[in-house]
């Protein structure tokens, strides 16, 4: 198994430019989470979808934010536009429920 | 008062030294429990999961306590490559048990020779 994959693995943008992270979660997993990290908050839970449907997005932080995942192979993040704040990496994870949480490498996220 | 927290450290230890890492969650529903290890610029991995009886895994010990609301991770006669960040894992999912995985922010571990 690939494992989930995430691309791009680092992306550097201006300010105001529309970004879209992906991931390719591992085959049979049923969770699927998108996680912010930095130094100042750590690891945030931005949302989570189960079976290819959100169930809490309370961790996005506004409305600039949106993710989606048309099906069980493949979810987006998408953040228009963005901001130096935003600046941070940005993890995928999936959760087949018995097995642990996987990640992705991560895609580092740099807004200029 | 955050949902998972922990001790961010820095813990500066030696070699062969014992330490050990105290995680606070703030659901009393939560049911399932993980600590985790992150290496620099790497994805977090499953270190452990913690199980109510408390369970070993070589040198790591993970133990829970319901009552009061925390895990904690022993490390035993500790290694240069135990050197990373650990992050404690906390189910806050419907039921305690699916979902919502919430991560504390971290305690950094530094083993010296």
């Amino acid at each position: 198994d690939a494992g989930v994959i995430q691309s791009p693995r680092h992306e550097v943008t201006e300010m105001g430019q529309e970004v879209t992270l992906r991931c390719k979660p591992i085959s049979g997993h049923d969770y699927l989470f998108w996680y912010r990290q930095t130094m100042m908050r750590g690891l945030e839970l931005l949302i989570y979808f189960n079976n290819n449907v959100p169930i809490d997005d309370s961790g996005m932080p506004e409305d600039r934010f949106s993710a989606k995942m048309p099906n069980a192979s493949f979810s987006t993040l998408k953040i228009q536009p963005s901001e130096p704040r935003d600046s941070a990496v940005y993890f995928c994870a999936s959760w087949g429920g018995n097995s642990p949480l996987h990640f992705g490498n991560g895609t580092r996220l740099t807004v200029t | 008062r955050k949902e998972v927290e922990q001790d961010p450290g820095p813990f500066n230890v030696p070699e062969g030294a014992t330490v050990a890492f105290n995680c606070t969650y703030s659901n009393s529903a939560s049911q399932s429990f993980f600590w985790y290890r992150q290496d620099c610029r790497k994805e977090p991995k499953l270190l452990m999961s913690v199980y109510s009886s408390g369970n070993e895994d070589g040198r790591f010990t993970a133990q829970l306590n319901r009552a009061s609301q925390y895990i904690s991770l022993l490390i035993r006669d500790s290694k240069l490559s135990d050197s990373a960040t650990y992050l404690c894992v906390v189910n806050f999912g419907p039921s305690g048990n699916t979902g919502k995985l919430i991560f504390g922010q971290g305690t950094t571990l530094q083993v010296k020779p």
